[in-house]
């Protein structure tokens, strides 16, 4: 049962270099969430998808894509990447029916050099 | 104003010991509350929902005051294995928004 996955899990990434980050659920879930964790400043939302073709902007969106291709991926493009965007990532799914509860992956870990 | 606030901690306690947790959020119109638990370099995962009449699972109870807008977390006779970031999540329908507070640290001691 894979629930939420994300790829790849650790990653080193030079300044201004581009990369994505994969996200898939296999819970047939409507919402998804990208996170950023940082310390003492808890999760943060960067972008969300109410649905397949649909995404928002969250709290922290730049520097910052996504896509929602199709429902069960969503994914996070950094396309200059920055040192300040160094970070763990949490991709997150959510079924609003299913009792409220949000899942995530487990996370990627992110140094811009 | 943060929508989610939490004591970050840390707390300190020994085995067996009661410890509390308190969390304060911003908005009315919140829905839905949830604890989860969050292991060093883990994703954060459910501990429990929380339910205006309060509810309790094993030795875990949580409560909500939507008057005073906090909930609680109580863990009693603490076990090594608690020890762990703990998030108070709180969900909007409208956007099906969650907000997390920052966590509260625990560490059970010998």
């Amino acid at each position: 049962n894979a629930g939420v996955t994300q790829t790849p899990k650790f990653r080193v990434l030079k300044t201004g270099q581009s990369m994505t980050l994969l996200c898939a659920q296999d819970m047939n879930h409507e919402y998804m969430y990208w996170y950023r964790q940082d310390p003492g400043m808890g999760l943060r939302l960067i972008h969300y998808s109410v649905g397949e073709g649909t995404t928002a902007k969250g709290e922290v969106p730049d520097g910052y894509n996504v896509s929602r291709l199709k429902k069960q991926n969503f994914l996070l493009g950094l396309e200059s990447a920055a040192p300040s965007q160094t970070s763990v990532y949490f991709c997150a799914s959510h079924l609003p029916t299913s009792g409220n509860t949000i899942y995530f992956g487990e996370g990627s870990w992110l140094t811009v050099v | 104003r943060k929508e989610v606030e939490q004591d970050p901690g840390p707390f300190n306690v020994p085995e067996g010991a009661t410890v509390a947790f308190n969390c304060t959020y911003s908005n009315s119109a919140s829905q839905s509350f949830f604890w989860y638990r969050q292991d060093c370099r883990k994703e954060p995962k459910l501990l429990m929902s929380v339910y205006s009449s309060g509810n309790e699972d094993g030795r875990f109870t949580a409560q909500l005051n939507r008057a005073s807008q906090y909930i609680s977390l109580l863990i009693r006779d603490s076990k090594l294995s608690d020890s762990a970031t703990y998030l108070c999540v709180v969900n909007m329908y409208v956007g099906n928004q969650f907000y997390f507070g920052t966590g509260t640290s625990l560490t059970v001691i010998p």
